[in-house]
């Protein structure tokens, strides 16, 4: 069966440090690739998406990269944090029939 | 056009009872509609989903209603219990795309 893990859980960082996140998916091959931000209490943005190793489609213009360096490991970057990019973060991977299946997510805090 | 427009907000249903979400699309190429359950502090979980060639899913307490002609589909909540209590996303996306086009969430609490 697929598994999709994420880490952090959890992180506190201040305003204009680094940020890496990562995402790994077990059990499926060459899955599409996202990642998401929810706000407090708010909706699911889309941040990222990947359909292959190297291939990333940037939905919102922002401080964030995000980059695909082995199949099924998707990593969110930022080279300085904003007080704005604190929320939950999603990782999420596409199944062969449209379906998305989400991790456990990260809740970043930027201070 | 890509938006999906979901209601209400919120609900509150006493145990036992039905809990009715809708959400209604403009874009005539999606077809495929998922409903996602998210509890506080994780990760929205995949429920039920539908595709256009059906008018009605279930999956235990849980049905989907699809209205193709006034592009609308509904999530019912039979029997609502407590541990229902969470926040509901509708979704809608067409074939090649890649992307989802969530509502913005009911909160449901269901009271004991």
């Amino acid at each position: 069966s697929q598994t999709i893990h994420q880490w952090p859980a959890t992180l506190v960082q201040p305003v204009g440090s680094p940020l890496s996140l990562e995402c790994t998916v077990e059990g499926t091959s060459n899955p599409n690739l996202y990642w998401y931000r929810q706000a407090a209490g708010r909706g699911l943005q889309l941040l990222f998406y990947s359909v292959g190793i190297g291939q990333i489609s940037s939905e919102v213009p922002q401080n964030l990269s995000a980059s695909r360096p082995q199949d099924r490991q998707f990593i969110l970057s930022s080279k300085k944090l904003l007080l704005s990019d604190s929320g939950f973060y999603l990782c999420a991977w596409g199944g062969l029939f449209n379906e998305q299946f989400f991790g456990p997510g990260t809740r970043l805090t930027v201070l | 056009q890509q938006q999906v427009k979901q209601s209400p907000q919120s609900l509150i249903v006493q145990k036992g009872g039905i809990s009715i979400i809708n959400c209604a699309y403009e874009n005539t190429a999606f077809d495929y509609f998922p409903w996602y359950q998210q509890f506080p502090g994780k990760g929205p979980a995949l429920l039920i989903a539908i595709r256009p060639d059906v008018s009605e899913k279930k999956e235990g307490r849980f049905t989907i209603s699809f209205n193709k002609s006034a592009k609308q589909f509904s999530l019912h909540i039979m029997d609502s219990q407590p541990g229902d209590s969470a926040t509901y996303f509708c979704a809608a996306t067409a074939s090649g795309t890649y992307k989802y086009i969530f509502g913005t969430g009911t909160r449901l609490k269901v009271l004991a």
